[in-house]
């Protein structure tokens, strides 16, 4: 199975913040790098796929991106409702692997 | 708007089943894969089982294979999990979502709590 590893866990930040979020696979996945928003009590929801792709109705403030074998999730102005936790996941090879989440919160 | 509601969700002792439902609605249904994805408390997301749109190709996570069984009624635009043998490792939310472009998950539902406990 394709490993997953998230980093940071965690994170502390303000609203305007820049956030970044790294995911990295153990093994390689091409582009098929997807990434979830989830809050407390609630379902998951996909902000972005295959690396870059914005669903359709996500803000423009989130961004997706990849360099040698890391995956980048960032946030360009952190705003009030996006205190969640993201999950990355690889859709490259079944079974389809989360990373373990990192959750940012208020500082 | 695509919606997807669980339901079958209980408490269940050890060795018990269940089966959990998934009804669909505002999309074609029968043109799309489907999965279940479990959370247990306080954890992250694991993906548990997927099958493709005709009902045919299925494929299970490693701990549930041979207990659990993934079926969909194109019919009835409703996704099943049967689950036998369960453990109080299977105690989580289950999830059923769509799959979607690149091979994303793009809709979900809001889950349905199984517990598995004595």
């Amino acid at each position: 199975d394709i490993q997953m590893t998230q980093s940071p866990l965690s994170l502390s930040a303000s609203v305007g913040d820049r956030v970044t979020i790294t995911c990295r696979p153990s093994q390689s996945i091409d582009i098929y790098l997807n990434w979830y928003q989830q809050k407390p009590g609630r379902a998951p929801t996909l902000l972005i796929h295959a690396t870059s792709r914005l669903r359709t109705g996500v803000p423009s403030r989130f961004s997706g991106s990849t360099s040698g074998t890391d995956f980048t999730l960032t946030i360009s102005s952190l705003q009030p409702e996006d205190f969640a936790t993201y999950y990355c996941q690889q859709t490259s090879t079944r079974p389809y692997t989360f990373g373990p989440g990192t959750k940012v919160d208020l500082k | 708007d695509v919606q997807l509601v669980e339901s079958g969700g209980n408490l269940v002792q050890p060795g018990g089943s269940l089966t959990l439902s998934c009804a669909a609605s505002g999309f074609t249904f029968s043109s799309y894969w489907m999965h279940w994805v479990r959370q247990a408390p306080g954890k992250g997301l694991v993906w548990v089982s997927h099958i493709f749109n005709d009902g045919v190709t299925t494929t299970y996570a490693d701990s549930v294979k041979g207990r659990f069984t993934i079926s969909r009624d194109n019919a009835k635009n409703t996704l099943y999990l049967q689950m036998t043998s369960l453990r109080a490792e299977d105690t989580a939310v289950y999830y059923c979502a769509r799959g979607g472009n690149d091979w994303s998950f793009d809709s979900w539902g809001q889950g349905t709590l199984v517990t598995v406990s004595s």
